[in-house]
């Protein structure tokens, strides 16, 4: 099976702008999370989906926001963006729930100008 | 409020057998994952624990004690390649999604 792929790898944007990150799933895995992750940090949970509906949302501002289309590929997208934004965007797939085991993806590399 | 803590770095001897804690503090309890990073890498999973006990899978284990609110991951056998940061992760039986500790840098010297 195909692992997690995460579109694109490397991204520069300037501050104000908006970003859209892709994500395709494992096949047959119907949960998609979401987490930034800046150095020395943890995880941050962003938000989960689950058969296109959001399941939960993190503790992050309005100006990021996701979705999830039919054959489980979520994107999320981030408006307005800040200097702070800049962190790595990790996507991770589960079967079923989002609190099972996590398969992740390589991440997207957002660099904000 | 909801919280994991797990030593921020943690050195040892290759060959050598290390130990890192993890203590949480959340509502409600499912289960205690273990996932491991290494730099530039995308977290992969290590091991599960739901009940109290240990889990063995080759060199590393999980111990949980869930009177205790804590769990450990033990790593024996040390060898270059373990170095990476571990993360501790608990999922609750209230929502989807899991709760991670700010994770352990593993620096192994040979």
């Amino acid at each position: 099976k195909a692992g997690v792929t995460q579109t694109p790898r490397y991204l520069i944007k300037t501050r104000g702008q908006q970003v859209t990150l892709s994500c395709s799933p494992i096949s047959g895995h119907r949960s998609v999370s979401w987490y930034q992750q800046t150095p020395g940090q943890g995880l941050q949970f962003l938000f989960e989906y689950f058969s296109e509906t959001q399941r939960n949302k993190g503790n992050f501002p309005g100006r990021f926001s996701g979705r999830q289309f039919s054959n489980s590929r979520s994107e999320m997208n981030v408006s307005t963006l800040e200097l702070g934004d800049s962190a790595l965007y990790l996507c991770a797939s589960s079967p079923a729930s989002g609190a099972d085991e996590q398969y992740f993806g390589p991440g997207t590399r957002l660099t904000v100008t | 409020g909801q919280s994991l803590e797990q030593p921020s770095e943690v050195t040892a001897v290759e060959g050598a057998i290390v130990q890192i804690n993890c203590t949480y503090q959340t509502s409600g309890f499912y289960g205690l994952s273990w996932y491991q990073q290494h730099d530039g890498g995308a977290p992969t999973f290590l091991s599960y624990n739901a009940l109290d006990g240990l889990e063995e899978t080759g060199r590393f284990s999980s111990f949980l004690s869930r009177s205790d609110s804590y769990g450990y991951l033990l790593l024996q056998e040390l060898q270059m390649k373990d170095s990476a940061s571990y993360f501790c992760a608990v999922s609750q039986d209230s929502n989807y999604q899991l709760i991670w500790g700010a994770g352990t840098k593993l620096i192994i010297k040979p």
